[in-house]
């Protein structure tokens, strides 16, 4: 158990949908970030939030958002959704400090899948 | 950040030591070399990181050349559970770590 957790496990919609992906960082971790990975395909990068603001972003579509609540929890929202959307969107958290390396723990992912 | 190479995919027999290697040839000073694996659609998994010298940890060694331009991961006696993808991701700690393809490792009975 990496102590991050990510609900709900899965999720079935139709297409032109909204969902959102709900992410609890281990506690005392003050960055989130999200991950989007397609059937066969890699780990792709979407959005970093630390301590509420957002601090990079990776391919992450316009339809899709996020955002980090004063408790730290995240939620990745994802609308307008299409069969191509479907997906495993991973969560992680890290401490993220300065200078120092700091390793980032994944939650199980919650698995979309747009009919 | 860096970019590393790994190879595509390699087999290990069951109690045997998996060496799994990567390139990293254009790492910088301030750059970890980190280690993840993903067993089959599970979250990915931290395994171990280091900056220059070897580590060692429950789960398995790193192993840094002088030069940094490469290094290779040890699991010192692979069991079927650790079958998986491995990544070698080159991360300064301060950006989002960035995941290539990996190495899909089999490890055979």
């Amino acid at each position: 158990d990496s102590g991050v957790t990510q609900t709900p496990k899965h999720l079935i919609t139709a297409t032109g949908q909204r969902v959102t992906l709900r992410c609890s960082p281990r506690s005392g971790d003050l960055s989130v970030y999200w991950y989007q990975q397609s059937l066969d395909q890699g780990l792709q990068f979407l959005i970093h939030y630390y301590n509420g603001e957002e601090r990079a972003k990776g391919n992450i579509l316009e339809r899709f958002s996020a955002q980090q609540f004063p408790d730290l929890h995240s939620e990745l929202n994802l609308s307008s959704l299409e069969l191509g959307d479907s997906a495993l969107y991973f969560c992680a958290s890290s401490k993220m400090g300065g200078r120092a390396s700091t390793e980032a723990f994944f939650g199980q992912g919650t698995r979309l899948t747009v009919v | 950040d860096a970019k590393t190479t790994q190879p595509p995919s390699m087999d290990c027999a069951e109690g045997r030591a998996a060496n799994l290697p990567c390139n990293h040839s254009t790492i910088s000073g301030n750059e970890y070399v980190y280690w993840y694996r993903q067993i089959h659609s599970q979250g990915p998994q931290y395994i171990i990181h280091g900056l220059k010298n070897n580590e060692t940890n429950e789960m398995a060694s790193l192993i840094i050349t002088e030069d940094r331009k490469s290094s290779t991961l040890i699991l010192p006696h692979a069991t079927l559970r650790d079958t998986a993808v491995y990544y070698c991701i080159v991360n300064s700690g301060n950006t989002p770590l960035v995941f290539g393809k990996g190495t899909r490792l089999s490890v055979i009975a």
